[in-house]
């Protein structure tokens, strides 16, 4: 069975300094893995999405991922944390391989805060 | 190009009451999803329509909660008679095509209080 792990519900980070946000898998094939974002108020946008291509994704908003196999995980990064990326970001996985190949399989959620 | 549109964006009612939640997907979309977030909770898949056929429903809680889109262009999602536990958010989605490599559209979501 798939499922995916943050592992930090919140992460705190100063304005200018790297964000990192941890998100490790269990997936039985091959899977597709996603970041999605949601600010306050606002939808749920999708940041990037890894789909067997290359291992490093990169996404809007100076964000990216690595997927690392070995280590089931695809961990989210971006090199300046900004004001405006305070918001909650979802790790979502599924696998095309499945007949229930369109069912997104979501982590709980962490929440970044961005210090001034 | 309008996105998926949701509403009401928040509802609060009584428990044992009934509620409807709309969802417009974005035009010419044929595949549209709900996906529900209760409080403290992931967010869970409930079902996937194409056009105004049921592909599966497998997500769905009980027998409380009916969607439907008739036409196969807007969606709704009734719950009778509501209860505490479905307090949360939910979100609708639409897509060109059915796997999830093309990619979703999301809504704002309906954020649903039962008291």
């Amino acid at each position: 069975a798939q499922s995916v792990t943050q592992l930090d519900s919140h992460v705190s980070v100063s304005e200018g300094t790297p964000v990192l946000l941890r998100c490790n898998y269990s997936s039985s094939y091959s899977p597709s893995l996603f970041w999605y974002v949601q600010h306050p108020n606002k939808g749920l946008q999708l940041l990037l999405k890894y789909t067997s291509a290359a291992t490093l994704v990169k996404g809007i908003n100076g964000f990216e991922a690595e997927f690392k196999k070995s280590e089931t995980s695809f961990h989210l990064t971006k090199p300046s944390a900004h004001m405006s990326d305070a918001a909650e970001y979802f790790c979502v996985v599924s696998d095309p391989g499945m007949d229930s190949n369109y069912q997104l399989i979501w982590g709980a959620g962490t929440k970044l805060i961005i210090k001034p | 190009e309008a996105g998926v549109t949701q509403f009401p964006s928040h509802s609060v009612i009584e428990k044992g009451q009934t509620v409807t939640l709309r969802c417009d997907p974005i035009s010419g979309h044929d595949n549209l999803y709900w996906y529900r977030r209760v409080m403290g909770k992931e967010i869970k898949f409930l079902l996937h329509f194409v056009k105004e056929s049921k592909q599966d429903e497998s997500g769905m809680p009980n027998n409380r909660f009916l969607a439907e889109r008739t036409g196969g262009t807007y969606s709704t999602l009734k719950v009778q008679p509501a209860e505490l536990e479905d307090s949360g958010v939910y979100f609708c989605a639409s897509s060109l095509a059915g796997t999830v490599n093309y990619g979703y559209t999301f809504g704002s979501g309906t954020r649903l209080t039962v008291v």
